[in-house]
Formats: C-alpha cells, sequence, structure tokens
C-alpha cells in the first residue's frame, strides 16, 4: 500500500488566497483526521470522520476551514481566506475503527503551507 | 478533556547511553491507549511505541521501552544504547480508543551526540 497520501506536499500563498489541502486515506481504513502542527501549539486535532462522516470538528479554528469528505478514499481542507497565521504543517492521518481492537493511525507527509 | 504533558522541551544525550523522556496526561477514562511518536527533521509521524492501559506490563520495542505508571498518570519512555539516528522530536499521545483522535503533548526535542 502507498500509504496516506497528501497533496501537495509544500504550498506557498498570499494572504486572502483559497487553499485546498487533498488527503487519500489508505484503502479499508474507515476513519480520517486532520491534525495542524506549528510552533506555538503544536500538534491539534482540527476534524475527524468516521465512515465519512464527521465526528468532532471542534479544532477547526474558524468559518474560514472547511473539510469535506465526499468518499472513502479523498478528503480535502479548504481555508478560505488564508491569513498568514495559518501557516503550519497539515497532516492528514488514516485508521481503521475497531473497538475491539486497536489500529494504528497512519500519517501522511504532511503539507507545509506557508501564507504570505 | 484529556490533556498530556512533556515537561522536558529538550534533551541531549551521547551515543550509547540512556536517555528517559517524561510525560503525564489527565483523563478519567479507565480504559485507553497511550503512545510515543517520533519525529524526525522529515517530520514523517513514526510510531514508536504503543502501551494499552488495560495492561500491566510495560511496553518494549527492541531499544525502546515504557514505565507506564497508571495511577500517578505518568508514562515515560527510555532510549537505551541510543544512536545518531535517534535524534528527533518525540511527541507523547493519548487516545481513547481506535477511530478517535490522539491528543498530543508539546514535544520534546532529543538530540543524540557522537
Amino acid at each position: 500500500d502507498a500509504g496516506v497520501i497528501q497533496s501537495p506536499r509544500h504550498e506557498v500563498t498570499e494572504m486572502g488566497q483559497e487553499v485546498t489541502l487533498r488527503c487519500k486515506p489508505i484503502s479499508g481504513h474507515n476513519s480520517l483526521f486532520w491534525y495542524r502542527q506549528t510552533m506555538m501549539r503544536g500538534l491539534e486535532l482540527l476534524i475527524y470522520f468516521n465512515n465519512n462522516v464527521p465526528i468532532d470538528d471542534s479544532g477547526m479554528p474558524e468559518d474560514r476551514f472547511s473539510a469535506k469528505m465526499p468518499n472513502a478514499s479523498f478528503s480535502t481542507l479548504k481555508i478560505q481566506p488564508s491569513e498568514p497565521r495559518d501557516s503550519a504543517v497539515y497532516f492528514c492521518a488514516s485508521s481503521l475503527k475497531d473497538l475491539s481492537s486497536y489500529n494504528e493511525q497512519f500519517f501522511g507527509p504532511g503539507t507545509r503551507l506557508t501564507v504570505l | 478533556a484529556q490533556t498530556v504533558t512533556q515537561s522536558q522541551p529538550e534533551m541531549s544525550v551521547q551515543e550509547a547511553e540512556t536517555v528517559t523522556l517524561s510525560c503525564t496526561y489527565d483523563t478519567s477514562e479507565n480504559n485507553y491507549y497511550l503512545f510515543w511518536y517520533k519525529q524526525p527533521p522529515s517530520r514523517q509521524m513514526i510510531l514508536v511505541i504503543r502501551q494499552e492501559a488495560y495492561k500491566q506490563q510495560n511496553a518494549t520495542e527492541n531499544r525502546f521501552s515504557v514505565n507506564f505508571q497508571k495511577a500517578a498518570k505518568s508514562f515515560s519512555l527510555k532510549i537505551s544504547d541510543s544512536q545518531l539516528g535517534d535524534t528527533a522530536m518525540y511527541f507523547c499521545a493519548f487516545t481513547r480508543n481506535s477511530g478517535y483522535a490522539l491528543n498530543f503533548g508539546k514535544g520534546t526535542s532529543l538530540l543524540v551526540t557522537p
């Protein structure tokens, strides 16, 4: 398996522009997570989905952020309009939810976003 | 809400020596999972070791072992025979179960010197 795939790996944009980050989870996984990593706040959850349904979006900073999972093999995180404080590394992770046993979350390589 | 605290922002150890990274957490759950993740400069998140709260035996993976003290809510990572490739950020993390998000500590930057 190719693992969790994220694109782009790097994104540089100007303040006010729309940014879309993409994630393809591991085939067969039914849970998908978006995390953000900054120096100030560390690694924090933005939103996660189970079976394509958003379960917890309490970490989404504000209305400028939105996430979708139209099917089991694709998710997007959109920022509109982007601001310099959104500069961070955004990770996508996936796992197989099974309450009878723990299944590891596998992380993608991350997208480094820079908003000028 | 669960919180994870790593009180050592930076640590340094000489090659072949042993180092221990500290982590404490707070939760009202009785069953949960704890982890140590490694993030090298490539920024890839790599699972180092996992501990199930219902298991009394401390987890071990080759040179990596944990000291899990459930009553004290403490979960430290011991790296034996440190290698240069162990240089990385190390994150302690907590989750209730599969399909739930991970709560991370702020991380400890470990430098292994020759």
